[in-house]
């Protein structure tokens, strides 16, 4: 089946750096990649609809400056969180359909922020 | 608007069955169905498309109602790996393309 990674997988940093999270579909082709953020015991919300080629599209209440969204290539999607906070601690998961695909989301294993 | 799932928590014991519902404000084009383990991230059991279909595999089923936007999830004879928390994921018949917003979910747990 389709593969998504992310990385890194875990990261740890200090309040008012940034973070750049990487999420790539490995086998097959992606124009479109979407940015959850999940608190503890919570559902998944989505944050941004990263598009290949043109600006992301962002979710009401979700800040575009701070959370940057590159859609480089079609299977390459990155998420920069910037001058990260204590609240921005959360589980960032992606997630990939198969272009052409009107099936099936392929999730990445997701990336746990911790900021200190 | 989020898809409220119903019940909020379940616990079940070894080969009782439990069914999940889902229900959603807007017109829908699919339900899609995960289920999320402790730190990790969901993964996909099934989709259904509007025209009211049913699907399954093995003893895990759903059906959707398209007209009363709403669908279930059956689980029969729960096995202790069907322990997680499950979300059902609607895509809006208007909204955006293959976007997916998840439910509130629903905590199921199995013992032995």
């Amino acid at each position: 089946g389709a593969v998504v990674s992310q990385h890194p997988s875990r990261v740890i940093c200090k309040s008012g750096t940034s973070v750049k999270i990487e999420c790539r579909s490995l086998d097959f082709q992606a124009t479109t990649m979407f940015w959850y953020r999940q608190f503890p015991k919570q559902s998944l919300m989505l944050m941004a609809t990263s598009n290949e080629g043109s600006k992301a599209t962002y979710e009401q209440g979700v800040e575009k400056d701070k959370f940057l969204i590159n859609h480089a290539s079609l299977t390459l999607s990155t998420l920069t969180v910037t001058s990260a906070h204590p609240e921005d601690s959360s589980f960032y998961i992606c997630s990939a359909p198969k272009a052409g695909s009107t099936d099936t989301q392929y999730f990445g294993p997701g990336t746990r922020l911790t900021v200190l | 608007q989020q898809p409220v799932q119903s019940p909020q928590a379940v616990i079940l014991r070894e080969g009782e069955d439990a069914v999940i519902n889902c229900s959603s404000s807007k017109a829908l084009y699919s339900v899609h169905w995960y289920r999320q383990k402790h730190g990790e991230a969901p993964v996909f059991l099934m989709i259904l498309l509007k025209g009211g279909e049913q699907k399954g595999h093995e003893k895990i089923s759903a059906s959707f109602n398209e007209k009363k936007q709403q669908s279930s999830l059956y689980l029969t004879a729960s096995q202790l790996s069907y322990s997680g928390t499950y979300f059902c994921g609607t895509e809006a018949l208007t909204g955006g393309y293959q976007k997916v917003t998840f439910g509130t979910g629903t905590k199921l747990q199995v013992i032995p």
